[in-house]
């Protein structure tokens, strides 16, 4: 049972560039998310899904867009990359929302230069 | 606007003493209140949670107290011990919220 993982674990981007970054958990959770991190800051919602085929935004969606075509994967594609979106990524599932706890992956740390 | 507030951005304390890590909220509809810690290099991990209809939890050394008329709560770790040495943060959800909001983190330092 690995829980929730996330690839890739590092990485740098240029300005103008796109990337998807993975997320996949093994535990039929229902509920996932993505957040970012910035220094000094609490976890922002970027995106959520509530199930496969059902996606929604959260606190900060703009630059960013997500899919969910299983269960396990809920990758985050980030378009036209900026270094505003310079931050640690973090994806989470749950079996409910609000009062259920969340299971983070081990995050990704990306750079836009 | 914050809607949870951890004033503390750091904290230290001596191995075996009490930590207490504060948090406060705004929002009044807050009907569940979570506590994550988190390593660095790591995602948070879930540490306690409480209702509104409770004021205190407790699991082994970690207790999580709740004052709604304050909307205030907060997360005592007796005795606190080096492993502790982490990033907590504090997380409230519900009413017409259906989402979890994060505070920033309190870093906790427990010295040996």
């Amino acid at each position: 049972n690995a829980g929730v993982t996330q690839t890739p674990k590092f990485h740098i981007l240029k300005i103008g560039q796109s990337m998807t970054l993975q997320c996949t958990q093994d535990m039929n959770h229902n509920y996932m998310y993505w957040y970012r991190q910035d220094p000094g800051m609490g976890l922002k919602l970027i995106y959520y899904s509530v199930g496969a085929g059902i996606t929604d935004k959260g606190e900060v969606p703009n630059g960013y867009n997500v899919s969910r075509s299983t269960t396990e994967d809920f990758p985050l594609r980030l378009e036209l990359a900026a270094p505003s979106q310079t931050s640690v990524y973090f994806c989470a599932s749950s079996y409910s929302r609000q009062g259920y706890e969340q299971y983070f992956g081990p995050g990704t740390r990306l750079t836009v230069t | 606007d914050q809607q949870v507030k951890q004033n503390s951005p750091s904290l230290s304390v001596q191995e075996g003493r009490i930590s207490i890590l504060n948090c406060d909220y705004t929002n009044s509809m807050f009907d569940y209140f979570l506590w994550y810690k988190k390593y660095p290099a790591e995602g948070p991990t879930f540490l306690i949670s409480i209702s509104s209809i409770k004021d205190k939890n407790e699991d082994g050394r970690f207790t999580v107290f709740l004052n709604k008329s304050a909307k205030h709560l907060s997360l005592h770790i007796v005795p606190s011990q080096p492993g502790d040495s982490a990033v907590y943060f504090c997380a409230a959800s519900g009413g017409s919220y259906d989402k979890v909001i994060f505070g920033p983190g309190t870093s906790l330092s427990v010295i040996p």
